[in-house]
């Protein structure tokens, strides 16, 4: 029953640094997301992969990339950090269409 | 994009008191989504409506979509402690290839003080 399984749940970088967030789907959705959770801006998409093989950009994906490795992960790198990068980092799944999207618990990322 | 307001940014009530969200859209829902997220911790899925006029409750929770589609107002009824946290509201991105991306309200703080 674990659902979405994000990695590392907390991460302190140096600017500069790189790093990769893991997230994994049991649920056999073919659609992922990566948002951004900032105070007084709601959850932001930085990326999307409709389907395994597919990503693309959404509002704020500069800084950013993406892979689809598979069906069931989806990862978020960040190649050099930058302190405007500290935010909380949600990855969530969906089946697509007009489905809801289940969400991991989060990645509480400090960029210093 | 959709953009969705919601109101009050911030809400304190007494246990007990019945409140509401309201959350309104720049352009017709086709699908409005409740998520409630304690502090620290992932968004948990409240409901869905699609259909306008729709009204689905779950416990002490009622959520509402207007028929023209465009605002949904989750009611609260005798608040307690638990129903403490951030809601917030999310549409889907309608036709195209925006059917099925999520865009968020900047989310409602709710405190339930004993």
């Amino acid at each position: 029953n674990a659902g979405v399984t994000q990695t590392p749940k907390f991460q302190v970088l140096k600017t500069g640094q790189s790093m990769t967030l893991q997230c994994a789907q049991d649920m056999n959705h073919n659609s992922m997301y990566w948002y951004r959770q900032d105070p007084g801006m709601g959850l932001r998409l930085i990326y999307y992969s409709a389907s395994e093989g597919t990503t693309d950009k959404g509002e704020v994906p500069n800084g950013y990339n993406v892979s689809r490795l598979n069906k069931r992960e989806f990862s978020l790198r960040l190649e050099s950090a930058a302190p405007s990068q500290t935010s909380v980092y949600f990855c969530a799944s969906s089946q697509g269409g007009l489905y809801g999207y289940t969400f991991g618990s989060g990645t509480r990322l400090t960029v210093v | 994009s959709q953009e969705l307001e919601q109101s009050p940014q911030s809400l304190i009530v007494q246990e007990g008191k019945n409140l509401t969200i309201n959350c309104t859209s720049s352009k017709t829902l086709y699908g409005l989504y409740w998520y409630k997220q304690k502090y620290g911790e992932g968004l948990i899925f409240l409901m869905m409506l699609q259909k306008g006029g729709e009204e689905k409750s779950h416990e002490k929770i009622t959520a509402k979509l207007d028929e023209k589609k465009q605002q949904s107002s989750l009611h609260i009824t005798a608040s307690q402690p638990s129903h403490a946290g951030i809601y917030l509201c999310g549409a889907d991105g309608g036709r195209g290839s925006t059917l099925g991306r999520l865009y968020f309200g900047r989310g409602t703080q709710l405190t339930v003080w004993p």
